[in-house]
C-alpha cells in the first residue's frame, strides 16, 4: 500500500495548456509539501500545507495554485504552462506535530512542456 | 539566504571501502538534519536523521553532526555497488521549511 502516491507519473503537454497533479498520503501525517526538482537535481520547496492551511508559499509564479481539500490530499494546478516548467515535481509529507521533520516522498511527476 | 552546500561529485570509491559525504549549512539555528538517498529516476528516500552533536549509527551508515562548525557528514562503511546514488543533505530551518543541498553523486566500483 503506497504511503504517498502521486498521479500522473508522466505528463507531456503543450505550452499554454493547464494541467493538474494529484497527491495523496495514507500515513496520517499533518503536513504536505510540493517540491520542484530541476535538471541539476536541485530540490526547491514550492508550497507547504499544515492541517489544510497554507504555511509556505515560496516565490513561484501565480500560475501555480495548490489546493488541499483535506489533510491527506494536496493537489497542484498549473495554468498556462511554459517550457521552463519542465521538471520533476515531488509531493512529500511529514508529521510536524510530533517534531518529525523527515519527509516521505511520492514517486514524482515528470512534467515535460513542449 | 539560508543555504546547504554539498560537493556535487561524483565521488568514486571501490567496493568495500568507506564513502564519506560532507555537507555544510549556513543557518546556525538549524536543529534537525537529514540524509536522503536518491537513485536515478526515483524519489528521495530518508536514510538518516540526526539532531544532536556527535555520531549516530544505523547499520552501515553513520551520520556525524558538528553544530559549532555547521557541518554534517555521512559515512557509508563496506560500500556496495547498490549504494551508487545521489545523496542529498537536508536541513530543517524552522517554520515548516527544509532546505536541500544539490546532492553528491556516489559511484561504488565493483
Amino acid at each position: 500500500d503506497t504511503a504517498v502516491s502521486q498521479t500522473p507519473k508522466y505528463l507531456v503537454t503543450q505550452m499554454g495548456n493547464d494541467k493538474s497533479i494529484k497527491c495523496e498520503q495514507n500515513l496520517g501525517h499533518d503536513t504536505m509539501y510540493w517540491y520542484k526538482q530541476d535538471s541539476k537535481k536541485f530540490l526547491k520547496i514550492m508550497f507547504s500545507y499544515n492541517n489544510k492551511e497554507l504555511i509556505i508559499n515560496e516565490t513561484v509564479p501565480n500560475r501555480f495554485s495548490p489546493k488541499s481539500p483535506d489533510k491527506a490530499h494536496l493537489n497542484l494546478h498549473i495554468n498556462s504552462l511554459e517550457l521552463g516548467d519542465s521538471a520533476v515535481y515531488f509531493c512529500a509529507s511529514s508529521q510536524v506535530s510530533r517534531n518529525s521533520y523527515g519527509y516521505t516522498f511520492g514517486s514524482g511527476t515528470r512534467l515535460t512542456v513542449v | 539566504q539560508k543555504e546547504v552546500e554539498q560537493n556535487s561529485g561524483p565521488l568514486s570509491v571501490p567496493e568495500g571501502a568507506i564513502a564519506s559525504l560532507n555537507c555544510t549549512y549556513s543557518d546556525r539555528g538549524s536543529q534537525s538534519f537529514f540524509w536522503y538517498r536518491q537513485y536515478s529516476g526515483k524519489s528521495p528516500e530518508l536514510i538518516m536523521s540526526i539532531y544532536s552533536n556527535g555520531d549516530k549509527e544505523d547499520g552501515r551508515f553513520t551520520a556525524q553532526l558538528n553544530k559549532a562548525s555547521q557541518y554534517v557528514s555521512l559515512l557509508i562503511r563496506d560500500s556496495q555497488p547498490s549504494d551508487s546514488a545521489t545523496y542529498l543533505c537536508a536541513v530543517y530551518t524552522g517554520g515548516f521549511k527544509t532546505i536541500f543541498g544539490a546532492g553528491t553523486r556516489l559511484f561504488v566500483k565493483a
